[in-house]
């Protein structure tokens, strides 16, 4: 499978500040884009999802981000808490049929107090 | 809540054991992922099912093999335990094709000693 990658591994927040979590792809026959979430001692949970014929898409507290013209992704945080603190991974949905995800190496996300 | 079972949390075998993980999930879904997560290189995909003895490989199946017996079981098996398949193994499931919510157990750390 093609390479997911984020550009930053670590991001540190103020507690009620936005975030913003960036990710390059490289697949542009991806059907989907999505976010992950990881806390601590336990497995990814899905956050939110993006299509390929879409440029944004907005949840509670979380707009995601879709430039097929670099193939940038980014997740947007408004009004980080510290229960956001985690890692973040981006993935695709790929493969025959779109059955697969493929996974990026994830960005910890440190909001401070 | 879809709930996705892995036997074991923590687990210590010696270089050379058969090692098995297993896997239950309790939502009828269709497709099945074993994927190792290790720092710096994100979830990476070893093997992925898509139905009762089907699969299918990702992107690191050396060393690894699988058996889907049952829709809900999905095993992984490391035929002769090496010190570099220390890791953390997450399993998944998803509805099916063109799912973009993967559901993840809580992952088991392998120590190869």
């Amino acid at each position: 499978g093609e390479s997911v990658g984020l550009h930053l591994p670590t991001l540190s927040v103020q507690e009620g500040d936005n975030s913003i979590i960036n990710c390059a792809y490289s697949n542009s026959a991806s059907d989907y884009f999505i976010w992950y979430k990881q806390e601590s001692g336990k497995g990814p949970q899905f956050i939110i999802d993006i299509r390929s014929n879409m440029d944004k898409r907005q949840g509670q507290r979380v707009t995601v981000l879709l430039n097929k013209t670099v193939k940038h992704l980014s997740l947007q945080i408004a009004a980080t808490q510290p229960g956001d603190s985690a890692v973040y991974f981006c993935a695709e949905n790929m493969g025959y049929n779109f059955n697969k995800f493929y996974f990026g190496s994830g960005t910890k996300l440190n909001v401070k107090p | 809540d879809v709930k996705v079972t892995q036997s074991s949390r923590y687990l210590v075998k010696r270089t050379g054991e058969k090692v098995f993980l297993e896997c239950v999930q309790d939502m009828d879904h269709e497709n099945m992922f074993w994927y190792r997560q290790d720092p710096g290189l994100g979830l990476r995909l070893i093997y992925f099912s898509y139905d009762v003895k089907m699969k299918e490989k990702g992107d690191i199946p050396e060393g690894y093999s699988v058996s889907r017996e049952k829709k809900e079981r999905f095993s992984l098996i490391l035929e002769s335990a090496s010190t570099n398949q220390t890791s953390m193994y997450l399993c998944a499931s998803s509805l099916g094709r063109g799912s973009t919510e993967a559901f993840f157990g809580q992952g088991t750390r392998l120590t190869v000693v």
